[in-house]
């Protein structure tokens, strides 16, 4: 098992374009949970989904969205960028039975020039 | 609000030294904590949470609520302890199944030899 992976590794864009960042979750969970890591900070909660819907968010504006697939895979959008969405997003996978004990991915370092 | 705060951005031991890492948490309701750590060029993982009550490479956390803390400890600091830590913080029994971690921002500690 590879544990949880994510696409791509890094990504450069500029102002105003939109990104898709992808999470396919440690074998065995079915809830995903997205992460904001701004430099010298702690991860910062996006949103959590569970049976292919949004079941918590964190407070991030609605540029942010996000999908789960019937396979408990995920994907992150963020429309409109802005300077400061430069950052590592960190997708964590869970068990429902377990959700607090959460598995991280490497992370997908977004650049916004 | 759920709030981490680490107040030690930076902490500075040598080898052998005991090692102390502070953690207070703001919540108003039954917290479960935790600690992860992130070793250079590896991805965030779980060192260990309070309700295992478990060691983990010679770490301990106590859960002391009477001071909203969860200081993690090691009596014998070793040069693979240098790394990022994180203390984390998710609410219990709110909506079930659908909690989300608040992050400290974190404390870097590098060891001495």
């Amino acid at each position: 098992d590879a544990g949880v992976t994510q696409s791509p590794t890094h990504l450069i864009k500029t102002r105003g374009q939109q990104v898709t960042l992808r999470c396919s979750p440690k074998s065995g969970h079915d809830t995903v949970s997205w992460y904001q890591q701004a430099l010298g900070q702690g991860p910062q909660f996006i949103f959590q989904y569970y049976e292919e819907e949004e079941r918590q968010r964190g407070n991030f504006p609605d540029r942010f969205s996000g999908h789960q697939f019937p396979n408990y895979s995920s994907e992150l959008n963020v429309n409109a960028l802005l300077l400061g969405d430069s950052a590592l997003y960190l997708c964590a996978s869970s068990s429902g039975l377990d959700v607090n004990e959460q598995f991280f991915g490497p992370g997908t370092r977004l650049t916004v020039l | 609000a759920q709030r981490v705060t680490q107040p030690e951005k930076l902490l500075s031991v040598f080898k052998g030294a005991p090692v102390e890492l502070k953690c207070n948490y703001s919540y108003s309701g039954s917290p479960e904590l935790f600690w992860y750590v992130q070793y250079s060029r590896q991805r965030l993982q779980l060192l260990l949470r309070h309700i295992s009550r478990e060691s983990i490479k010679g770490f301990t956390a106590d859960l002391n609520k009477g001071e909203t803390s969860f200081h993690l400890k090691k009596p014998f600091a070793q040069e693979e302890d240098s790394a990022m830590y994180y203390c984390a913080l998710s609410g219990l029994g709110i909506i079930q199944g659908a909690q989300k971690l608040v992050f400290g921002q974190g404390t870097r500690l590098t060891i001495n030899p």
